[in-house]
């Protein structure tokens, strides 16, 4: 069965510093992996995703994230952070008819 | 304007009563999606549906049904057997079948027995 596992719960950095949220995954079969983020009482939207194509990904708002096979890691990154990236942030991975989701990983900015 | 729209925002319930959740979608995607978001423990599939009239049971469909009579929509409703029924319940489309495509989230309906 496919998993995945968010180290850490709350992540917090300074403004402008850099953003870095890890996963990492399980999947007996190359998956596909993705990362959506969060905002207080809205539903998901979806940063980037990896489909066997480049193991660098970009994603939306200035997000990257690269899939390293060996490490079995898809970890999240952005250089500089901005106070309205606070949320929370869920990585997925999925193969033919499983998703799995990982726990979350809430992110506070300071000012 | 395109997505995925869920009613209502929040629902309040007495306990042993049933309550269908509704979940609408106009991106003319196949698939349909019910996840329940529990504080620290992500997303967990409840129902998912692949094409009208068809529907698979998730991780945790005890205590819960569905039905897809049109492609559009993907009632949820959550009986009296479901023991823990407080949560965040989140609605998805997605082109494919489940875990080969993007999925698009509906804003999430908040449900609390009293």
């Amino acid at each position: 069965a496919q998993s995945v596992t968010q180290l850490g719960s709350h992540v917090s950095v300074s403004e402008g510093a850099l953003v870095l949220l890890r996963c990492n995954y399980s999947s007996s079969v190359p998956p596909y992996l993705f990362w959506y983020v969060q905002y207080p009482n809205q539903g998901l939207q979806l940063l980037l995703k990896y489909t066997s194509a480049a193991t660098l990904v970009k994603g939306i708002n200035g997000f990257e994230a690269e899939f390293k096979k060996s490490e079995t890691s898809f970890h999240l990154t952005k250089p500089s952070a901005h106070m309205s990236d606070a949320a929370e942030y869920f990585c997925a991975v999925s193969s033919n008819n499983d998703m799995r989701f990982g726990a979350g990983t809430r992110l506070t900015v300071k000012p | 304007d395109g997505g995925i729209t869920q009613s209502p925002k929040y629902l309040f319930r007495k306990e042993g009563q049933n309550v269908t959740l509704s979940c609408e979608q106009n991106l003319n995607h196949d698939a349909m999606y019910w996840y329940r978001q529990d504080p620290g423990q992500g997303l967990r599939l409840i129902y998912y549906s692949q094409i009208v009239n068809d529907f698979q049971k998730g991780d945790i469909a005890e205590g819960y049904s569905v039905s897809r009579e049109k492609k559009e929509s993907f009632p949820l409703t959550v009986t009296s057997a479901q023991k823990n029924p407080t949560a965040f319940y989140l609605c998805a489309a997605g082109r494919g079948p489940l875990g080969t495509d993007t999925q698009y989230f509906g804003p999430g309906t908040r449900l609390t027995v009293l």
